[in-house]
């Protein structure tokens, strides 16, 4: 199976900071790399697709970039409504996995 | 409009069965496949289940393999995760999710989720 990593586990931020989060792979997995944020109680978003393809209706200030084992997703300035926890996720085989999460809160 | 509706959450006794469902709206059914992704309490997201959109390829986490069974009615536009044999880890909100069609998979809708309890 591929185990995803996902540093920081959390960090602190303020309203307009740059942030960034950073997913690796245990093997390479091209460019099959997605982006999720959840809030509690509320239901995930989908970010990111495909590395670096931002979903839908998603704010241009998300953006990811990475291939192969090492990804990342930036905030390039950070909003009220931003503080929640980020997920990466692969999609290049099954089982599909996870990171751990990276909890983004107010500093 | 896409919409995912969970329901069939509850109470199960370990070793138990429970049966839960997911009523989708929105879009064409059958021509997407569908997963399951739970969290359990203060933990993170794990992919449980997929299914393709005829139906005829199933995925599953080696957690689950062996106690849980995917399935949909393409008809009635449900997706169906009947899962046997519970324990007390599978306590969790369990998400329907619809996946884009594209080659790079990703998980573009959510439900609200269902809450599974496994506990005597």
């Amino acid at each position: 199976d591929i185990q995803m990593s996902q540093s920081p586990s959390s960090l602190s931020a303020s309203v307009g900071d740059r942030v960034t989060i950073t997913c690796r792979a245990s093997q390479s997995i091209d460019r099959y790399l997605n982006w999720y944020q959840h809030k509690p109680g509320k239901a995930p978003k989908l970010l990111i697709y495909a590395a670096s393809s931002l979903h839908s209706g998603v704010p241009s200030r998300f953006s990811g970039r990475g291939s192969g084992t090492d990804f990342t997703l930036t905030l390039s300035s950070v909003q009220a409504e931003d503080f929640a926890t980020y997920y990466c996720q692969q999609s290049y085989s099954f089982p599909w996995t996870f990171g751990q999460g990276t909890q983004v809160e107010i500093k | 409009e896409v919409q995912l509706l969970e329901s069939g959450g509850g109470l199960a006794q370990p070793g138990k069965s429970l049966r839960v469902s997911c009523r989708a709206s929105g879009f064409t059914f059958s021509g997407y496949g569908m997963s399951w992704v739970r969290q359990a309490p203060g933990k993170g997201l794990e992919w449980v289940s997929a299914i393709s959109g005829g139906g005829g390829g199933t995925y599953y986490a080696d957690s689950v393999k062996g106690r849980f069974t995917i399935s949909r009615d393409n008809a009635n536009n449900t997706l169906i995760l009947q899962m046997d044999s519970l324990r007390v880890d599978d306590t969790a909100v369990y998400y329907c999710t619809k996946e884009t069609s594209m080659v790079h998979t990703s998980f573009d809708f959510w439900g609200q989720g269902t809450l599974v309890t496994v506990s005597s």
